[in-house]
């Protein structure tokens, strides 16, 4: 198993541009999730998803839209860039939403100028 | 809503010695667990040791134990034989039974001296 997977590990971006952060799981786990990680503030829940088709919006979810056609797939899509999401960006997965651990995938390392 | 405190940024300890890093944690819901996670130099984020609410011993995993206080809503990671690899950041974290989002606290960095 590959277990949680990113991509890309470093991406810049210039002010206003579009992008979207890959997350893909194969343990078929039905919770999916990501975070931003930000120096001082530990890890903040932006998106995240029980099931296919169903998200909902965590802690800091204003610039970032999200997505689940399937079980396997969770992508993060930053509508218009801005410096203030300069972070680490971290996807994660359990598998169901409860107390189960959640596994995280390597990190996005983005860089909004 | 659920609050995750680690009132410690930085520790220190001495290579072979044992090292407790604090986490105390608010919440209403009589079911939660708690979590976990190192994160190295490297960036990735490391699961270490789980503790449910209604577990009735303290959680270990080898080197690492959980004190687990329910009545002080505490659950401090313990470092037992501290190696120079554990030099980490250590994330504190909680799931609540019913709308299990996971909430972190802002970390600890934990530093091993030979």
């Amino acid at each position: 198993n590959a277990g949680v997977t990113q991509t890309p590990k470093f991406q810049v971006l210039k002010t206003g541009q579009s992008m979207t952060l890959q997350c893909a799981q194969d343990m078929n786990h039905e919770y999916m999730s990501w975070y931003r990680q930000d120096p001082g503030m530990g890890l903040r829940l932006i998106h995240y998803s029980v099931g296919a088709g169903i998200t909902d919006q965590g802690e800091v979810p204003n610039g970032y839209n999200v997505s689940r056609s399937t079980t396997e797939d969770f992508p993060l899509r930053l509508l218009s860039a801005a410096p203030s999401q300069t972070s680490v960006y971290f996807c994660a997965s359990s598998y169901s939403y409860s107390l189960d651990t959640q596994y995280f995938g390597p990190g996005t390392r983005l860089t909004v100028l | 809503a659920q609050k995750i405190t680690q009132t410690q940024p930085g520790m220190f300890v001495q290579e072979k010695e044992a090292v407790t890093l604090d986490c105390t944690y608010d919440t209403s819901d009589p079911s939660y667990g708690l979590f976990w996670y190192k994160q190295p130099s490297s960036g990735e984020m490391i699961f270490l040791i789980y503790q449910g609410s209604y577990d009735q011993q303290n959680a270990t995993e080898g080197r690492y134990s959980l004190n687990f206080q329910k009545a002080r809503k505490s659950a401090n990671l313990v470092i037992s034989a501290s190696q120079l690899g554990d030099s980490a950041m250590y994330f504190c974290a909680m799931r609540e039974g019913i709308g299990g989002d996971m909430r972190f606290g802002a970390g600890t960095r934990l530093t091993v001296k030979p």
